[in-house]
């Protein structure tokens, strides 16, 4: 299993432009988070998704849209990015609701700088 | 949001045991104390959870006190891959986790 991935690794971009950030996991998890952390922080919850169809709101979620579009995928999106946003993505799932208060396993990150 | 209060950094000798403390004076009776770590560069990754009793896994120890407001991670003998940023986090019975700023552990070789 490669557990939860995320891509792109590395991402530059200029104030205003788009892009999503791609999230896939292959252990039928049922939830899925999109967490930033920025520089000496810890991770805060932008958005999560419990369940396939359903997405809910974190702490810090303006400037952010995300869609679950399967079981398996929950992708991030910036519609137009912000020097504020430049941090490092983290993308994570778990078994989800009614399957016990078990772990959290999380992807290896996505570096993203807005210049 | 349940909030925990760590230790910024702390440090420990090679081998020897390291306690890592977690204060959370206002947690709630439903919430789970989880303890995960971050290894530089890396995405976090779970290290062990507890309600009530103190809990063992091959990684780790958790000492949850008798009146849950404070825990205790142990890491019985400390190795250079230990060296790690530490969060302790309250889980409700929801969906959500809340990562605090953790302590970050230096192990002396």
């Amino acid at each position: 299993n490669a557990g939860v991935t995320q891509t792109p690794k590395f991402q530059v971009l200029k104030t205003g432009q788009s892009m999503t950030l791609q999230c896939a996991q292959d252990m039928n998890h049922n939830s899925m988070y999109w967490y930033r952390q920025d520089p000496g922080m810890g991770l805060r919850l932008i958005y999560y998704s419990a369940s396939e169809g359903t997405t809910d709101k974190g702490e810090v979620p303006n400037g952010y849209n995300v869609s679950r579009l399967n079981k398996r995928e929950f992708s991030l999106r910036l519609e137009s990015a912000a020097p504020s946003q430049t941090s490092v993505y983290f993308c994570a799932s778990t078994k989800g609701p009614g399957q016990g208060l078990n772990e959290q396993f999380f992807g290896p990150g996505t570096r993203l700088t807005v210049l | 949001d349940a909030k925990t209060t760590q230790p910024n950094s702390m440090e420990s000798n090679e081998e020897e045991p390291v306690h890592l403390p977690c204060n959370h004076s206002t947690i709630s009776g439903t919430d789970y104390i989880h303890w995960y770590r971050q290894l530089p560069s890396q995405g976090p990754e779970y290290v062990i959870h507890g309600l009530t009793s103190n809990v063992n896994n091959r990684m780790a120890s958790l000492a949850i006190a008798e009146d849950r407001k404070s825990s205790t991670l142990i890491l019985h003998r400390a190795t250079l891959r230990d060296a790690a940023v530490y969060y302790c986090i309250l889980r409700p019975t929801g969906n959500q986790f809340y990562f605090g700023t953790g302590t970050s552990l230096t192990v002396i070789p």
